[in-house]
């Protein structure tokens, strides 16, 4: 089952701080974060195991809680450069990893 | 080192057509992925491989096929072209050493494909 994120969408201002959220029925090996700007593919941000770990580089962090199947990704003093959709993706048992359903971030000047 | 490459870029089919979207990587990936992505939507995953010889169904599989008779290819066949088929679709691959858990994906640039 595919999971679900939320917001569905945010616009921020250059400088300010976001978080999308992430939430599995099932039970999850690991979670993962991508970003797909318009017309490309998407490309690989982190990945977050078992163990309710945080992650993070520059200024994009994550936080996993296995326990409630659900997982966070921060950005904060978000850069134009952050624009794009991120995508979830959530990995069982079976090795298929299965991607949410998106949350279009827009950074304005 | 190329990645992962997907040919062709685009492709215009007519109802009931059939083909076959190239997808070939030189990273040594072991798992491959193929999803599709409609516009303004998500990826949705159509078939997957853990090894040559080994294919398993997604969440999306249906009017699709997939072989893999190498490591380095993994063709996904329409048969019988829809409209419903009209999309953008991803190959991915990923190294792992086994168990779920661990599996960086690095896609191709897209194939995107009309259904008319």
């Amino acid at each position: 089952q595919q999971p679900v994120q939320s917001p569905q969408a945010v616009i921020l201002r250059e400088g300010e701080d976001a978080v999308i959220n992430c939430s599995s029925s099932k039970a999850l090996y690991s979670v993962h974060w991508y970003r797909q700007k318009h017309g490309e593919a998407p490309v690989f941000l982190m990945i977050l195991l078992k163990g309710g770990e945080q992650k993070g580089h520059d200024k994009i962090s994550a936080s996993f809680n296995e326990k409630k199947q659900q997982s966070s990704l921060y950005l904060t003093a978000s850069q134009l450069s952050y624009s794009g959709t991120y995508f979830c993706g959530t990995e069982s048992a079976t090795n298929k990893l299965i991607f949410g359903t998106g949350t279009l971030l827009a950074v304005q000047p | 080192n190329a990645g992962v490459t997907q040919t062709p870029k685009f492709r215009i089919l007519k109802i009931g057509q059939s083909m076959t979207l190239q997808c070939t990587q030189d990273m040594n990936h072991n798992y491959m992925y193929w999803y599709r992505q409609d516009p303004g939507m998500g990826l949705k995953l159509i078939y997957y491989s853990v090894g040559a010889g080994i294919t398993d169904k997604g969440e999306v599989p249906n009017g699709y096929n997939v072989s893999r008779s190498t490591t380095e290819d993994f063709p996904l066949r329409l048969e019988l072209a829809a409209p419903s088929q009209t999309s953008v679709y991803f190959c991915a691959g990923s190294r792992t050493s086994g168990g779920a858990g661990a599996n960086v994906l690095t896609f191709g640039a897209g194939s995107r494909l009309t259904v008319l």
